[in-house]
């Protein structure tokens, strides 16, 4: 079957940095993607990595190893309006997107 | 960046009767768009595949005759519940596809509707 793991919650500190873990099985690969939502709010995109590597986005940045499917996304210089869920989603061989559970972010002041 | 809305954002209706909610893409064709649902604290939950001019493709377990999709035009799908039960009460969320989009695959996401069945 196809599975995406993240972890259920995490907690980190205003100004610090955390890094946000998603392994993946799926049947076939285009793309993963992270997501970031708000409670009552509609995720929002943030990132996408197809080939191995790293991906900076001013704040965030995003790992992409195809070999151990894995990815990460990490968030530096933290702010409160941080504090939310993030969501890692595969793009698989039928082109569809298989949702993680979701990573709750909780920033501390 | 690509600009997707839904109407309404929050409706309260009474038990039997149909709820239709919009999704449009503003600045862009789609021809494919995504209905999901979203239970408290849990992650989004595909329910059908909406393509301009044909059937929707619904997921496993979601009733297609509850769940009336209609994708009439390159920006807009509807999705009516019919015949709501307060169990039907969710935060659904469409997104659209960009049919001109480039490499990235990206899905672009409506604000979503907090349906309310009493």
């Amino acid at each position: 079957g196809q599975n995406i793991d993240q972890p259920t919650e995490m907690t980190a500190t205003e100004g610090a940095i955390v890094q946000i873990n998603c392994t993946y099985q799926t049947s076939g690969f285009n793309g993963l993607f992270w997501y970031q939502q708000h409670a009552g709010e509609a995720p929002t995109f943030l990132s996408y990595n197809v080939l191995d590597g790293l991906e900076e986005k001013g704040r965030f940045s995003s790992f992409l190893s195809r070999s151990k499917g894995y990815s990460y996304l990490l968030l530096k210089e933290l702010q409160m309006k941080d504090s939310a869920s993030y969501l890692c989603a595969v793009l698989d061989s039928n082109y569809q997107l298989i949702w993680g559970a979701g990573t709750k972010l909780i920033i501390k002041p | 960046g690509a600009v997707v809305s839904q109407h309404p954002s929050r409706v309260i209706c009474k038990s039997g009767t149909s709820v239709k909610i919009e999704c449009r893409s503003l600045d862009f064709q789609a021809t494919t768009m995504f209905w999901y649902r979203q239970f408290p604290k849990k992650s989004l939950m595909l329910m059908a595949t909406s393509n301009e001019g044909s059937k929707a493709t619904y997921e496993q377990g979601v009733e297609k005759d509850k769940f009336l999709i209609n994708h009439a035009s390159l920006t807009l799908s509807t999705l009516t519940v019919t015949s709501a039960h307060p169990e039907d009460s969710s935060f659904y969320i469409c997104s659209a596809r960009d049919s001109l989009a480039g490499e990235v695959d990206e899905q672009f996401f409506g604000p979503g509707t907090r349906l309310t069945v009493l």
